[in-house]
């Protein structure tokens, strides 16, 4: 089966510049996370959505960030304009309906943004 | 709020040694218990989970307890081999529907031949 798809893998960017990063959800799957990874925080809960709901947006560092869901099978993380401390690798995740087994998370293999 | 508190790398250690990597938590009710994987270059991936005190949660090896007197999810290995080396997370979900899952601040092992 298709795990979590992200892309794109590696980007490189200008300050200023406006980034997309774009998730494929694993099928089915009713919960969709975004979130930030740097050496300095750790693993940061960005937002995350519930049949394609935001529901809670409160990891969301600034207005220049932005998360859509236009349908079950495709959701964007927006930059702009971005900035050098925005580098960091960004994952995409989902799970399905909560369920007597916890739960379980399933990530992409992220998305390694570098802001110059 | 819930939290997870899990011992601060990196832990180094010669191949077939014992590992162990604690982890603590702090949540009302029962929550489900989580242990992830990251290894270089990937994203987490689900290495065990128990749902419910006095579970034991196990896979490749790996094993950990889920402890609700002392509120721990340690996580062990008998023995280490270097394709284990990666970044340890302890993780924990709230009982009672959907609620946000919360991450410890990982633990990066190293296993050196």
């Amino acid at each position: 089966d298709a795990g979590v798809i992200q892309s794109p893998r590696h980007e490189v960017t200008e300050m200023g510049q406006e980034v997309t990063l774009r998730c494929k959800p694993i099928s089915g799957h009713d919960y969709l996370f975004w979130y930030r990874q740097t050496m300095m925080r750790g693993l940061e809960l960005l937002i995350y959505f519930n049949n394609n709901v935001p529901i809670d947006d409160s990891g969301m560092p600034e207005d220049r960030f932005s998360a859509k869901m236009p349908n079950a099978s495709f959701s964007t993380l927006k930059i702009q304009p971005s900035e050098p401390r925005d580098s960091a690798v960004y994952f995409c995740a989902s799970s399905p309906r909560t369920g007597s087994s916890g739960n379980t998370i399933y990530f992409g293999e992220g998305s390694w943004l570098t802001v110059v | 709020g819930n939290s997870v508190t899990q011992m601060e790398g990196p832990v180094t250690l010669s191949e077939e040694a014992f590992l162990t990597i604690n982890c603590t938590y702090t949540a009302t009710g029962y929550p489900s218990l989580f242990w992830y994987v990251q290894y270089p270059g990937e994203g987490l991936q689900l290495l065990l989970k128990a749902t419910k005190a006095d579970d034991k949660g196990s896979n490749k090896g790996f094993e950990a307890t889920y402890r609700k007197e002392t509120t721990s999810f340690h996580l062990e290995k008998g023995s280490v081999q270097v394709s284990d080396s990666a970044v340890y997370f302890c993780a924990l979900s709230p009982s009672g529907g959907y609620q946000k899952v919360t991450f410890g601040i990982g633990t990066k092992l190293q296993v050196i031949p």
